[in-house]
């Protein structure tokens, strides 16, 4: 088992531009979580799935981010567009009843 | 919103030394309590999970606690060792996280 796969692992982009990043689940997990962790609050949830369909996107800080699941095995999130307050590790993590596994992160830097 | 708590934010201490991490938390109904390591520019590893029917968990060196009527949950690690050396968060449900308890376990 691979794990939780995302990508990329690093991100540098100018703001403004579009950010879209991505997620492979472990087969047969059916609950998908997307984190942001930052120095200053922490690791924060942002929206999390359910057999692909979102259950709570609250933690969504604004309209500029978006979150997909088209199927099992795939997730992205979208920010566009991108501001340098953005700057942080974006985790994604699956589960299956209580055991969830997160993937190595995506550190996003908005400049 | 749960709020989660974890004190103290740093703590170092010589190997071989036991200790203990804490956690608070301000909504009593909760449906399960992790918690994780996270290594510097790593992800998070799942430790210890315990339902709220349960009132602790133990994995080797590891045993932690949950007292849901208090609020509270304690990590408590034996004889460390300097590869304990991480952050230590606990989360509810996975959904809201504390912001950690960074361990220095020195030789």
């Amino acid at each position: 088992d691979a794990g939780v796969i995302q990508s990329p692992r690093h991100e540098v982009t100018e703001m403004g531009q579009e950010v879209t990043l991505r997620c492979k689940p472990i087969s047969g997990h059916d609950y998908l979580f997307w984190y942001r962790q930052t120095m200053m609050r922490g690791l924060e949830l942002l929206i999390y799935f359910n057999n692909n369909v979102p259950i709570d996107d609250s933690g969504m800080p604004e309209d500029r981010f978006s979150a997909k699941m088209p199927n099992a095995s795939f997730s992205t999130l979208k920010i566009q567009p991108s501001e340098p307050r953005d700057s942080a590790v974006y985790f994604c993590a699956s589960s299956r009843r209580y055991g969830y596994t997160f993937g190595s992160g995506t550190r996003l830097t908005v400049v | 919103k749960q709020e989660v708590t974890q004190i103290p934010a740093a703590l170092s201490v010589p190997e071989g030394e036991n200790l203990v991490l804490n956690c608070s938390f301000t909504d009593s109904a909760i449906y399960n309590l992790q918690w994780f390591r996270q290594d510097p520019g790593k992800g998070l590893t799942s430790l210890l999970l315990i339902q709220s029917s349960q009132r602790e968990q133990t994995s080797g060196r590891l045993n932690a606690s949950l007292d849901k009527s208090s609020g509270r949950s304690t990590l408590y690690i034996a004889a460390s060792q300097p590869g304990d050396s991480a952050t230590y968060l606990c989360a509810l449900h996975a959904l809201n996280f504390g912001k950690g308890t960074s361990l220095l376990v020195t030789p």
